[in-house]
């Protein structure tokens, strides 16, 4: 089955390292998204990809890297420069870039950093 | 900037019974779309329905229909027949034709169902 699968699920690092949170999609989409959940607050936007070697970022960029080197992979990297990185995050990603394609989203990473 | 305002954080609604939930939205442009999605406690984000602004007719998906009110950039949801299954967290969601990445999101209404 197609989807997006993201991992790990859960995630524990002590403060002052980096970690990479994995997002891999077999939809054949062109575009792909991070998001930050955090309670109260709804997703907000880190970075997004429309195409493989570009990105852009969103609200919430800071503290945080990607790469895309494949349409089907997009790592988001929380850097020790992200002030309070524990939160959950999700992946998603939809076809054509075109603003009434849904986004499908992954089952997401739940971040803890102590 | 557009952003999008959820103003019930917990609605309740009796199983069977039909239960709204509200969303309005800021934005200048004329073309957009938006969306709701639900979030259950496997927190697998599940597309509900999704409303494209340069259409009158409002959505409907089952017992799933919305009231879309443009002038007003209102965006409610209504449930019908709600069943235990649909006990979770609902995001409205707004999508601008001209940015094509960014899907901007309200901060969420957690509906209890009771039976």
């Amino acid at each position: 089955d197609g989807g997006i699968t993201q991992s790990p699920k859960y995630l524990f690092r002590k403060e002052g390292q980096n970690v990479t949170l994995s997002c891999e999609q077999n939809l054949n989409h062109d575009a792909m998204y991070w998001y930050r959940q955090d309670p109260g607050q709804g997703l907000r936007l880190i970075y997004y990809s429309q195409i493989v070697n570009d990105f852009q970022k969103g609200d919430i960029a800071e503290g945080y890297s990607v790469s895309r080197e494949k349409k089907e992979s997009f790592p988001l990297t929380v850097t020790s420069a992200q002030k309070n990185p524990t939160a959950f995050y999700l992946c998603a990603s939809s076809g054509l870039a075109s603003p009434g394609s849904p986004l499908h989203f992954g089952n997401g990473t739940r971040l803890t950093v102590t | 900037a557009q952003t999008v305002t959820q103003s019930q954080p917990e609605m309740s609604v009796q199983e069977a019974e039909t239960v709204t939930l509200s969303c309005t939205y800021d934005t200048s442009e004329s073309d957009y779309y938006l969306f709701w999605y639900k979030q259950p406690p496997s927190r697998q984000m599940i597309l509900v329905i999704r409303q494209e602004a340069y259409k009158q007719q409002n959505a409907t998906e089952n017992r799933f229909s919305v009231n879309f009110q443009k002038a007003a950039k209102s965006f409610s949801l209504k449930i019908s027949d709600s069943q235990l299954g649909d006990a979770a967290m609902y995001f409205c969601a707004y999508r601008s034709s001209s940015n094509t990445g960014k899907l901007i999101f309200g901060q969420g209404t957690t509906l209890q169902v009771k039976p």
